[in-house]
C-alpha cells in the first residue's frame, strides 16, 4: 500500500476560525512533510518531521502549527489564517530523511479556501 | 542549496508527437533526481527516479529520462504522447541531508 490519505478534501474557513488538516500513511515511513501548493506553481515545503520530531520549519508563519502524534499521523492546525493562505496543502511521506534520499509519496491534498 | 530549472513553461503537442522536457539543476555533488506528474485534479505521482547506475531511467506510462552529469541535466522524454498525458510535470532534486526542491513545472497540453 503506497497510499497517503488526507482529510478533508476541501475546507472553507473564515479568518477567525480554527481548523485542522489530517494526514495518514501506513507504509512505515519515518519522514512526513507538509507542502503548500498555489495554482500552477510547484509545491513549497513547510514542515518536515523525521522520526516524529520536527526537523525543518521553512520560516512558516505561526498561524500554521504542525503536530505529529505518532509515526503514521500528521496534523496541521490552522488559526487566524489570511486569504493569501488559500492553496492546496499536500502531505507526503518518505522512508526516511537523511544521508540517503528516498522518493516521497504524496497525498491528494486539502483544497483550503480562506474567506 | 540546489536549484532546479525547467526550461519550458507550457508545451503544446499533438497526439503521437515526441516529447522532451528539460530539467537542469545547480548542485555539483551527489543528487537524487525525480520527475513527478500531476494530472488535472489529481495528486502528485512519481513518474521515475534516478539514484545511481544506468543514467537512462525508465518510468511508468512509457516515460524515460536521461541523467547527464556533465550537463547537470535530467530531461524527460516520451516517444509518442497521448491525450491522457496532459498534465503538469515537475522535476525535483534531492541532495543528502537536504530536502526535495521542485522546479517551476511544465504544463503539457496534448491535442487529440
Amino acid at each position: 500500500d503506497t497510499e497517503v490519505t488526507q482529510t478533508p478534501k476541501h475546507l472553507v474557513m473564515g479568518m477567525t476560525n480554527k481548523k485542522s488538516l489530517k494526514c495518514e500513511q501506513h507504509m512505515g515511513h519515518r519522514a512526513m512533510y507538509w507542502y503548500k501548493q498555489k495554482a500552477k506553481k510547484p509545491p513549497e515545503l513547510m514542515f518536515v518531521y523525521s522520526y516524529e520530531k520536527l526537523s525543518i520549519n521553512e520560516s512558516v508563519p505561526s498561524r500554521f502549527s504542525p503536530e505529529c502524534p505518532n509515526s503514521s499521523l500528521l496534523n496541521l492546525h490552522l488559526h487566524a489564517l489570511q486569504p493569501e493562505d488559500s492553496a492546496l496543502y499536500l502531505c507526503a511521506s518518505s522512508q526516511e530523511r537523511g544521508l540517503v534520499s528516498y522518493e516521497q509519496y504524496f497525498g491528494p491534498g486539502t483544497r483550503l479556501t480562506v474567506t | 542549496a540546489q536549484s532546479v530549472s525547467q526550461h519550458n513553461h507550457h508545451v503544446i503537442l499533438s497526439e503521437a508527437a515526441s516529447l522532451e522536457l528539460g530539467c537542469n539543476y545547480s548542485y555539483g555533488g551527489t543528487v537524487n533526481l525525480f520527475w513527478y506528474v500531476q494530472y488535472p485534479g489529481q495528486h502528485l505521482q512519481l513518474l521515475l527516479k534516478y539514484f545511481s547506475g544506468d543514467p537512462l531511467v525508465k518510468g511508468i506510462k512509457g516515460f524515460e529520462a536521461e541523467f547527464i552529469k556533465s550537463k547537470f541535466s535530467f530531461n524527460l522524454r516520451k516517444p509518442s504522447v497521448q491525450w491522457s498525458d496532459t498534465a503538469e510535470y515537475f522535476c525535483a532534486v534531492n541532495e543528502p541531508n537536504n530536502d526535495m526542491r521542485f522546479g517551476a513545472g511544465t504544463r503539457l497540453t496534448v491535442k487529440p
